[in-house]
């Protein structure tokens, strides 16, 4: 159980495109999901954190306009990374938790972003 | 605030050995603990957490962790290591008084040779 799936796992794109991300949890409802950064050999960034039916909070240094987190069910949330450019590769990992406060989170398998 | 040290960022272990990853944590409240494992290219997957209860908690692929309050530690074992365990392992922490964020530490890379 407790499964959570991210697709695309690798993008390649032009600088200048916008890239959308999703994040599903199949087998539970998550009300909270959270957009993670990770750099080569470091540990995960938080980016942002939301809540399904509001706006994302996102972390001090995360532009709101760049990475845009919707979060309409209670099973999908997406992170759209407008106007890339190569600075934004990047791994970008999702999670997701349950209604249970203790709970895990449950990780996607990570989206490989590489902008040209 | 909180946060999370893992002192090492490599831990090295022959196959069949003990093997030790080490987590310390600072929070203001009562922890929530948890260790997750990532494999290349991959998400992290949940091992096990701490909520309450017994200070040792059992968790996937034979690994366990001790919480011990007053050295504010949950240091990551297992009895036997394999090189399938050869991953980048993650302390991570939540403190209820700061919200449902969890704080992860920085990563260890542990390497099981054969």
């Amino acid at each position: 159980g407790a499964v959570v799936s991210q697709h695309p796992s690798r993008v390649i794109c032009k600088s200048g495109t916008s890239v959308k991300i999703e994040c599903r949890s199949l087998d539970f409802q998550a009300t909270t999901m959270f957009w993670y950064r990770q750099f080569p050999k470091q540990s995960l960034m938080l980016m942002a954190t939301s809540n399904e039916g509001s706006k994302a909070t996102y972390e001090q240094g995360v532009e709101k306009d760049k990475f845009l987190i919707n979060h309409a069910s209670l099973t999908l949330s997406t992170l759209t990374v407008t106007s890339a450019h190569p600075e934004d590769s990047s791994f970008y990992i999702c999670s997701a938790r349950g209604t249970e406060y203790n709970q895990p989170q449950h990780f996607g398998d990570g989206t490989r972003l590489s902008i040209l | 605030a909180q946060s999370v040290a893992q002192p090492e960022d490599q831990v090295n272990v022959a196959e069949g050995n003990p093997l030790t990853v080490k987590c310390t944590y600072s929070v203001s409240g009562n922890p929530y603990l948890f260790w997750y494992v990532q494999y290349p290219n991959r998400g992290l997957q949940f091992l096990l957490k701490y909520i309450t209860g017994d200070n040792l908690v059992k968790g996937s692929y034979g690994f366990e962790a001790e919480f011990n309050k007053s050295q504010t530690s949950f240091h990551l074992k297992k009895p036997s290591a394999l090189v399938s365990d050869s991953a980048l392992y993650f302390c991570a922490v939540r403190d209820l008084n700061y919200g449902q964020n969890f704080v992860f530490g920085p990563g260890t890379r542990l390497s099981v040779l054969p």
